[in-house]
């Protein structure tokens, strides 16, 4: 049973580039998350992914958008990057649930530099 | 917007000695969920609280919610090098999707 999985696992970039950063969700599981973690903090929510349509984003700009597509897996793409933008980002996969927010599989992560 | 507040930051322990985290929301929260971030690791669930003065035990781990739903805490008895970690809260308010999660503190184990 494969577990959530991200790619790729590093990445640097510059200012003001673009970059897209892949998910695959645990099997079986039908919502997607996405954070940012900075070094020493919290992850931070950025937004949920679900039927391929966002329902839920966090405090981000529109600079930060998703895709989710047919097959669960889903995609994060930041433009115009920022030094900032430099974080840990993580994708959490869950199973949608009716009334409790359900235990979040997180992946391994991307590391993003922006120079 | 729900602010998660957790404490202590950091807490160096000796080997055998209990720990303890705290956690409190701004907000009253829905559910609250646990989770362990080894170094250079992700974030790994431990378990979540729905019901207003929920206790739970996993081995040597207890968790609890408060009576109002706006605080948890996290006691470790007797703990062991493979505890180390940060240790995160992550909560929920009202039919929000959204997990807010704690600032963490970091557990660091003496042998």
């Amino acid at each position: 049973d494969a577990g959530v999985t991200q790619s790729p696992t590093h990445l640097i970039k510059t200012r003001g580039q673009q970059v897209t950063l892949r998910c695959s969700p645990k099997s079986g599981h039908d919502t997607v998350s996405w954070y940012q973690q900075a070094l020493g903090q919290g992850p931070q929510f950025i937004f949920q992914y679900y039927e391929e349509e966002e329902r839920q984003r966090g405090n981000f700009p529109d600079r930060f958008s998703g895709h989710q597509f047919p097959n669960y897996s889903s995609e994060l793409n930041v433009n115009a990057l920022l030094l900032g933008d430099s974080a840990l980002y993580l994708c959490a996969s869950s199973l949608v649930g009716s009334t409790t927010y359900n235990e979040q599989f997180f992946g391994p992560g991307t590391r993003l530099t922006v120079l | 917007g729900q602010q998660v507040m957790q404490i202590p930051q950091y807490q160096h322990v000796q080997e055998g000695e209990d720990f303890t985290t705290y956690c409190n929301s701004s907000t009253t929260l829905s559910n609250i969920q646990w989770y362990k971030q080894r170094p250079g690791g992700h974030p790994v669930f431990l378990i979540q609280l729905v019901k207003s003065g929920e206790v739970k035990k996993q081995k040597r781990l207890t968790f609890q919610f408060g009576e109002a739903k706006k605080n948890s805490s996290l006691h470790i008895t007797a703990t062991q090098t493979t505890d180390v970690g940060t240790y995160f809260c992550a909560g929920a308010s009202g039919s929000a999707r959204q997990l807010t999660f704690g600032s963490g503190t970091q557990l660091t184990v003496l042998p």
